[in-house]
């Protein structure tokens, strides 16, 4: 059991469902993050906050929402999916997003599959 | 912007064998370096990471890496690897602006 938690571990979705991803973190870290990672390709960061606020957005799709409500929980949206979103889903966090980092801390991710 | 490449995108080996699994990167500023683990179905690990002060950087089941900065390098070692270090191992370096990138990945499969 690392410091960050994911839930759920596993999701099976239509593309027309609705569905969300949780992540929580009682480290006191201020930042966190959402990375894709799909198969023989490097780890994507869609999205970073930085004390509840949103400071990164690379270029993800309007179908994939995220939402920071405080410094330990963090929540991925997800509605209209395509095939090609499929994939696991990690969170992480950090100590803080500005200045040097001294690593990352992940959950176990979400193994998302579109249908 | 810092990047990563790691050599090898797989690397079989036999149990109690050594191994290196390559890095290399990218900078124009102050790196700090990183390895990661993933087991199968989880998350990414913290293996070690380099930051400052001895270029030679180990972590707490064997594994070591050291940091040259004249080739640009963060290779990591083991010298006799056990099946349980099967995994996916991930490099990473970021600089001052927290702004880490992560390498394609390295498959380790040791088989006995």
């Amino acid at each position: 059991e690392t410091g960050v938690t994911q839930t759920p571990r596993h999701l099976v979705m239509g593309m027309t469902n609705k569905k969300s991803l949780k992540c929580e973190q009682h480290l006191g870290h201020n930042a966190m993050y959402w990375y894709k990672q799909s198969a023989k390709k490097p780890l994507e960061l869609m999205f970073v906050y930085s004390l509840e606020e949103r400071v990164e957005n690379n270029s993800v799709p309007s179908r994939f929402s995220p939402e920071c409500p405080n410094s330990s929980h963090l929540f991925l949206h997800l509605h209209t999916l395509q095939p090609e979103d499929s994939a696991l889903y990690l969170c992480a966090s950090s100590q803080d997003f500005r200045g040097p980092t001294y690593g990352y801390t992940f959950g176990s991710g979400t193994r998302l599959t579109v249908v | 912007a810092q990047s990563v490449t790691q050599l090898d995108s797989q690397v079989p080996v036999f149990e109690e064998a050594p191994v290196e699994l390559r890095c290399n990167y990218s900078s124009s500023v102050s790196v700090y370096l990183f390895w990661y683990v993933q087991y199968p179905n989880q998350g990414l690990q913290l293996l070690l990471k380099y930051l400052s002060g001895s270029t030679l950087v180990e972590s707490i089941n064997g594994f070591e890496a050291e940091f040259n900065k004249s080739q640009t390098s963060f290779h990591l070692r083991k010298p006799s690897v056990h099946i349980s270090d099967t995994a996916e191992y991930f490099c990473a370096v970021s600089g001052n602006n927290n702004d880490m990138r992560f390498g394609a990945g390295t498959r380790l499969t040791v088989k006995p």
